[in-house]
This record gives C-alpha cells, sequence and structure tokens, in this order.
C-alpha cells in the first residue's frame, strides 16, 4: 500500500460531461502530481502540485485543471470530455520536489468516456 | 536527446538468466533519475532514486547505474525469475521544479 488513496477507481460518463478525480497523498508528503495513462502510451505529466501551490505544468489540456486543498488533497477537473480523454489518471506523491524522493502512486481511476 | 528514451521496448528472458536494459535522458540540467517498477493492474513502485553521476543501487538481485555525462542508466536484473515479470519505467527530472518525465518502459517476461 503506497498511502495514496485516489478515488473513484472507475467512471464512466458521456462526452461533453464533466468529471472530478480525487487524491489524497501519503502523509507527510506536499507535492501531488498527475498523470495520463492513455491506451498503448506512457504515462504523460499532467501538472504539479506543491503545498497548495503549481509548480510545474505538462501537456495539461486547457479543458482540464487541478487543484491542491490546504489539507494537501488535489483535484482534476475535466470538463467537455471527448472520447480521447478515456486513460487511466495516476496521482502521486513524493515528499519534495527536489528529486531526492520517490513518487508513490495511488491505484489510479479508470474514465471511460463514451 | 529531448525526451526519455529505454529500451528495447520489450524484453523475454528465461528463468535464471541475468538480463539488463537502458534509459536514455537529456544530460544537461540533471536533478534525478528514477526507476519503478509496473505490474499488471497495480501501480508503479519506486525501485531507486539516483542523483549523483557514478551512482549504483542495489535491491536483492536488482541494481542500476547512472551515467550523467552522457545522459544514460542502465538496470540489470540477475537471476531472472518469474516474479521479476513487470514493465520497468525509469523518469527524469530536469528542472528544479518538479516535472519527471517518463519513459515508455520496458516490459520484461520471464519464463520458467
Amino acid at each position: 500500500d503506497s498511502g495514496v488513496t485516489q478515488t473513484p477507481k472507475h467512471l464512466i460518463t458521456a462526452t461533453g460531461q464533466r468529471v472530478t478525480l480525487r487524491c489524497s497523498p501519503r502523509s507527510g508528503d506536499l507535492s501531488v502530481y498527475w498523470y495520463q495513462q492513455s491506451l498503448d502510451q506512457g504515462l504523460q505529466f499532467l501538472i504539479q502540485y506543491y503545498n497548495g501551490e503549481e509548480r510545474a505544468k505538462g501537456n495539461i489540456l486547457e479543458r482540464f485543471s487541478a487543484q491542491q486543498f490546504p489539507d494537501l488533497h488535489s483535484e482534476l477537473n475535466l470538463s467537455s470530455l471527448e472520447l480521447g480523454d478515456s486513460a487511466l489518471y495516476f496521482c502521486a506523491s513524493s515528499a519534495g520536489t527536489g528529486g531526492g524522493s520517490p513518487l508513490h502512486f495511488g491505484n489510479g481511476t479508470r474514465l471511460t468516456v463514451t | 536527446i529531448l525526451n526519455v528514451e529505454q529500451s528495447p521496448q520489450s524484453l523475454h528472458v528465461q528463468e535464471g538468466d541475468s538480463t539488463n536494459f537502458t534509459c536514455s535522458f537529456p544530460s544537461s540540467n540533471f536533478y534525478a533519475l528514477h526507476w519503478y517498477r509496473w505490474e499488471t493492474a497495480k501501480s508503479p513502485e519506486a525501485l531507486f532514486v539516483m542523483t549523483l553521476n557514478g551512482d549504483e543501487k542495489k535491491k536483492g538481485r536488482i541494481s542500476a547505474t547512472l551515467n550523467t555525462k552522457e545522459g544514460y542508466s542502465y538496470l540489470y536484473i540477475k537471476g531472472s525469475q518469474p516474479e521479476d515479470s513487470a514493465t520497468y519505467l525509469c523518469a527524469s527530472k530536469t528542472d528544479s521544479w518538479g516535472k519527471f518525465q517518463f519513459g515508455a518502459g520496458t516490459q520484461v517476461v520471464v519464463t520458467p
């Protein structure tokens, strides 16, 4: 058990809808990362937060947004969903941002857009 | 190299054989190189965190080396066992913030 909790595990929704994915980091970890894994693709970095502030941004679409709350949990909001947004979304946490701490991954949220 | 690249994409190994594979990453602005093991239906788990040129890490039968000047890392599995079957990911950090870029992984299948 990595200590990172992601909810829900599965989500099925229709095109055009909006969903929220939630992540609770491992106790004591201040950094939260979001990654997307589409079919036959590797882990694509979306965004990172550290102690409530956005620190790094990857290939995140404008339809997607995220935030980290004072209790350090994070939410990834996906709107105007398209079929191509179907993917496994991982959240990971780490103690810091310097690279000397490993990432701890949650079990992922499987999003299916129909 | 602009991206993180892993080779080969997949490996089939006989039980008891040793194997190794490569992660290539941008050598400029190096901060860290991580290795993760990802089993089917599970989430990636950290194997090694490497930050210094020449680093060598070992965990049981698995070890890794790091060359930051030329931008590559090797992962070695000695005496492969079926439980070593997984996808092995490397991730490179090349800025002072938090972005980790992952390679596509090397899938290792160990057959008895």
